[in-house]
């Protein structure tokens, strides 16, 4: 089986631009969950979605969105990116079905983002 | 609010040597624990979880962790470090609700031949 797919593996871009990350969760899986990890402040929730809607939503700016389609791939976008959204983004999939064992996440090997 | 403390922000042990990754949670009712390990570059690897039932849970690479609801304690343990368990090590507490796990700042783990 395989497991979580996330694309770029690194990105370069300068202030003011967006991106687009993409994740691709393990087959079966409907659930896809986006944690930005920085030196400063460690790894942080930025929201989750199943099934085409957003659940959860961490405390960052809506500079930050994501959605999902039909098929649980991911994407986030950030735009008008500011020197300080350098990070490591990481995607996560599980079952996302309310019960122990279904929430467990597992994780991709994430993207590089770099603003210069 | 929900949080996880990991108070040791790096660690050295000598290859060989046992291993205590100390982990407290701050959530009031049972929580769900998870401890993820790093490799540099690389994503999260889960290692064990505790949900419920018996509180010594084991996961993979030789490593277990106990759950202590006095204490409110996660610690990880292993009986003898490898050189390549040398990565850092994250405690996460799942019971935010709809999969969003709230991490420990995490354990940067040297191992000394």
């Amino acid at each position: 089986k395989a497991g979580v797919t996330q694309t770029p593996r690194y990105l370069i871009k300068t202030r003011g631009q967006q991106v687009t990350l993409s994740c691709s969760p393990i087959s079966g899986h409907r659930s896809v969950s986006w944690y930005q990890q920085t030196p400063g402040q460690g790894l942080q929730f930025l929201f989750e979605y199943f099934s085409e809607t957003q659940r959860n939503k961490g405390n960052f700016p809506g500079r930050f969105s994501g959605r999902q389609f039909s098929n649980s791939r991911s994407e986030m976008n950030v735009s008008t990116l500011e020197l300080g959204d350098s990070a490591l983004y990481l995607c996560a999939s599980s079952l996302g079905l309310a019960g122990g064992l279904r929430n467990i996440q597992y994780f991709g090997a994430g993207t590089r983002l770099s603003v210069l | 609010a929900q949080s996880v403390t990991q108070p040791d922000i790096h660690i050295t042990v000598s290859e060989g040597a046992s291993l205590e990754l100390r982990c407290n949670y701050s959530y009031g009712a049972t929580p769900y624990l998870f401890w993820y390990v790093q490799s540099p570059g690389q994503g999260l690897q889960l290692l064990l979880k505790y949900f419920s039932g018996d509180t010594l849970v084991q996961g993979i690479k030789g490593f277990e962790a106990e759950f202590k609801r006095s204490q409110s304690s996660f610690n990880l343990r292993k009986p003898s470090v490898h050189w390549s368990d040398a990565a850092e090590y994250f405690c996460a507490d799942l019971s935010g609700g709809y999969n969003k796990l709230i991490f420990g700042a995490g354990t940067r783990l040297a191992v000394h031949p």
